[in-house]
């Protein structure tokens, strides 16, 4: 069954360091999404992209960025992480002309 | 003009009863509104989902009302049961393909047996 994982799905890491979180979808589709949820924020849009190459800031993209060199996975990479980065991360996939979107389980991110 | 607003933010609902949740949008170029599931420790799952045409749409214990004058929609769910408890989303999102979701705040609900 195709699917979307994220790793890892937990992560702990200090101030200031360079993270990445994976995101692998087994769709074939060509829209990938990363979303962070806090309390009280839902779901806030931080980069997306709508094929190999192409990469979009979202609401929330100061502080990440994103490529795309292939059509199953799209790393979130945090440059220098901060405390106010700590929060649940989901990724998601979808088609074009589909509006449904898959999310993957989410990754847990602390940074201390 | 991008907001989806929802409340309330947390619910508590006795078993069997009818849970609400209401949203509201200003964009009316909006014209997808779905309704998103959360389980803990999960990622959300498309629950339920209307387009503006149509007033009313039900699968299973699940309805969406649909406003468009007012430009609200809700999530009723009917019997409300324990397994229902979770985080739910609406949503909303325009027409063209390279429309963005945006998602309102989430609403907790728990059902109490």
């Amino acid at each position: 069954d195709a699917e979307i994982t994220q790793s890892p799905r937990h992560k702990i890491t200090e101030t200031g360091r360079q993270v990445t979180l994976a995101c692998h979808q087994t769709w074939n589709h060509n829209n990938m999404f990363w979303y962070r949820q806090d309390l009280g924020h839902g779901l806030r849009l931080i980069h997306y992209s709508y094929g190999v190459q192409d990469t979009n800031k979202g609401e929330v993209s100061d502080g990440y960025s994103v490529s795309r060199s292939n059509t199953e996975d799209l790393p979130l990479t945090l440059e220098s992480a901060a405390s106010s980065q700590t929060s649940v991360y989901f990724c998601a996939s979808s088609e074009p002309q589909d509006r449904k979107q898959f999310f993957g389980p989410g990754t847990r991110l602390t940074v201390l | 003009q991008q907001q989806v607003k929802q409340s309330p933010q947390s619910l508590i609902v006795q078993k069997g009863g009818i849970s609400i949740i209401n949203c509201a949008y200003e964009n009316t170029a909006f014209d997808y509104f779905p309704w998103y599931q959360q389980f803990p420790g999960k990622g959300p799952a498309l629950l339920i989902a209307i387009r503006p045409d149509v007033s009313e749409k039900k699968e299973g214990r699940f309805t969406i009302s649909f406003n468009k004058s007012a430009k609200q929609f809700s999530l009723h769910i009917m019997d409300s049961q324990p397994g229902d408890s979770a985080t739910y989303f609406c949503a909303a999102r325009g027409y063209s393909s390279a429309s963005k979701i945006i998602f309102g705040s989430g609403t907790r609900l728990s059902i109490r047996p």
